[in-house]
């Protein structure tokens, strides 16, 4: 069973710009979260999507949005890059909406702002 | 606000021995609780989870949860070489409603090293 799938699994942007980050969820898995990890923060909750809506969202700008699709695949947005938006970027999925399922995670965009 | 406290390390701990690692969280409200391997470079990998007070032992993992104090720990047995990584401990609240909640929040982690 293939687990979670992120892509681009590197990205090199400069200020200003935007970029958007891309989620496959496990097959079957419905809840799609996503997470930035920074060496000073640690993993923070972004936001989470279950069946095409944003339940829950983490303290983080009106930069940063989301969208899921009818495949519960997901994807993130960041537009006006800031340097300190360089993180690698976590996206993971859980079986049900209920919170506790154990969430399972997929290797990670390692974004860089220049 | 949420918190989730632990010992950054490293914790040095000779292979063959116990290692245990610590985590402490502020919300009482906190319900389900995770412990998550992360190899640098790498991505989290779920290692176990528990959400009754006691203890819940898989292989050579236990993980053990205290709400009175607000704690959970996790317990290595026969460590080795290859259990050197950074350990996050992660907590969620689950209201009332049983609707969506926050995501999980994370603590820092533990750097474990194992000597060999």
């Amino acid at each position: 069973k293939a687990g979670v799938t992120q892509t681009p699994r590197y990205l090199i942007k400069t200020r200003g710009q935007q970029v958007t980050l891309s989620c496959s969820p496990i097959s079957g898995h419905r809840s799609v979260s996503w997470y930035q990890q920074t060496p000073g923060q640690g993993l923070q909750f972004l936001f989470e999507y279950f069946s095409e809506t944003q339940r829950n969202k983490g303290n983080f700008p009106g930069r940063f949005s989301g969208r899921q699709f009818s495949n519960s695949r997901s994807e993130m947005n960041v537009s006006t890059l800031e340097l300190g938006d360089s993180a690698l970027y976590l996206c993971a999925s859980s079986l049900s909406g209920q919170r506790n399922q154990p969430q399972h995670f997929g290797d990670g965009t390692r974004l860089s702002i220049l | 606000q949420k918190e989730v406290e632990q010992n950054s390390g490293p914790l040095s701990v000779p292979e063959g021995a116990i290692a245990s690692l610590n985590c402490t969280y502020s919300d009482r409200g906190s319900q389900s609780f995770f412990w998550y391997r992360q190899y640098s470079g790498k991505s989290p990998e779920l290692i176990m989870f528990i959400y009754s007070n006691g203890d819940k032992e898989d292989g050579r993992f236990t993980a053990q949860l205290n709400k009175a104090s607000q704690y959970v720990s996790l317990l290595i047995r026969d460590s080795q070489p290859s259990d050197s990584a950074t350990y996050l401990c992660a907590v969620t609240l689950i209201p009332d409603s049983g609707g969506g909640a926050d995501g999980l929040t994370f603590g820092k982690g533990t750097h474990l090293i194992i000597q060999p």
